[in-house]
C-alpha cells in the first residue's frame, strides 16, 4: 500500500525559502519509471504542477517557476525535499506531493497548506 | 504547454441522472495521456481515469472516460451522493504537467 505525506512549516516570510519534505512508502524511488510529484493548489491558479522528482533522476521542474524549484532525494529516509526559494505572498497554496507510476499522478498525500505571509 | 479547458464549469443534476464532463485540449495529447481527478471539499484528488479510459483501481464502473487527441469526456452514470465534487482534467502526455480547471458537480 502506497502512502504519502507533506510535512514542514505552513507559515513563510516573503523572499524566504520554502522546504518541504515528502516521506513515503509502498514503493522505492529505485524502482524504474516511479516518481514523485509536487503540485500546489489556490483558489487563484488552480492546480499547478511544479515538479517531478523521477527514478532515474531526470527531473523536471515547471519552467513557470523560473528555476526557483528544485526537488531532491534523501534514499536512507524514503524522502523527497522540495525547495522553492525566494517565495512571496503569490505561493500561498496547499502543497501536495503524489506518486507517479509512468508518468501518471496515481496518488496524492493529504496536502499541507503554506502562507506566505511577513 | 498544453493549455486543458473543462466545460461546463458547474453542473448541476439530480442522484440518478447521467453527468457527462468536457476537457479540450489546445493541441494533441499524445498517447492519451489524460487523467481525471475527483475532488471533495478538504480532501486531496484522487485519479479516477487514467490514459483517457482506464479506470484507476477501486473506481466503479459508472465512471468511464473517453475521447482522443483534443478531445477528451468523462462520463459518471447514474450519479450517486458520493460523486457530487469537482472534477479535474489532467494531461501528462509533455512537461509540464497542466491540469484544467475543473468541473463541479452540484445536487440539483
Amino acid at each position: 500500500q502506497i502512502t504519502l505525506k507533506e510535512s514542514g512549516p505552513t507559515l513563510v516570510k516573503p523572499t524566504e525559502t520554502l522546504t518541504l519534505t515528502c516521506t513515503f512508502s509502498g514503493f522505492s524511488l529505485s524502482t524504474e519509471f516511479e516518481g514523485v510529484n509536487w503540485i500546489r493548489q489556490s483558489p487563484k491558479r488552480g492546480l499547478e504542477w511544479l515538479a517531478l522528482f523521477y527514478w532515474n533522476e531526470d527531473n523536471r521542474y515547471n519552467p513557470s517557476l523560473k528555476n526557483r524549484v528544485t526537488v531532491t532525494k534523501d534514499s536512507s529516509k524514503s524522502q523527497v525535499v522540495f525547495t522553492m526559494t525566494d517565495v512571496d505572498p503569490d505561493d500561498t497554496a496547499t502543497y501536495y506531493c503524489a506518486h507517479s507510476s509512468g508518468w501518471t499522478t496515481d496518488l496524492w498525500g493529504q496536502g499541507i497548506p503554506v502562507t506566505v505571509s511577513s | 504547454e498544453i493549455v486543458l479547458t473543462q466545460s461546463p464549469g458547474t453542473l448541476s443534476l439530480s442522484p440518478g441522472e447521467r453527468a457527462t464532463l468536457s476537457c479540450r485540449a489546445s493541441e494533441n495529447v499524445g498517447n492519451n495521456y489524460l487523467g481525471w481527478h475527483q475532488q471533495k471539499p478538504g480532501q486531496a484528488p484522487r485519479l479516477i481515469i487514467e490514459d483517457a479510459s482506464i479506470r484507476a483501481t477501486g473506481i466503479p464502473d459508472r465512471f468511464s472516460g473517453s475521447g482522443s487527441g483534443t478531445d477528451f469526456t468523462l462520463t459518471i452514470n447514474k450519479l450517486e451522493p458520493d460523486d457530487f465534487a469537482v472534477y479535474y482534467c489532467q494531461q501528462y502526455a509533455r512537461s509540464p504537467i497542466t491540469f484544467g480547471g475543473g468541473t463541479k458537480i452540484e445536487i440539483k
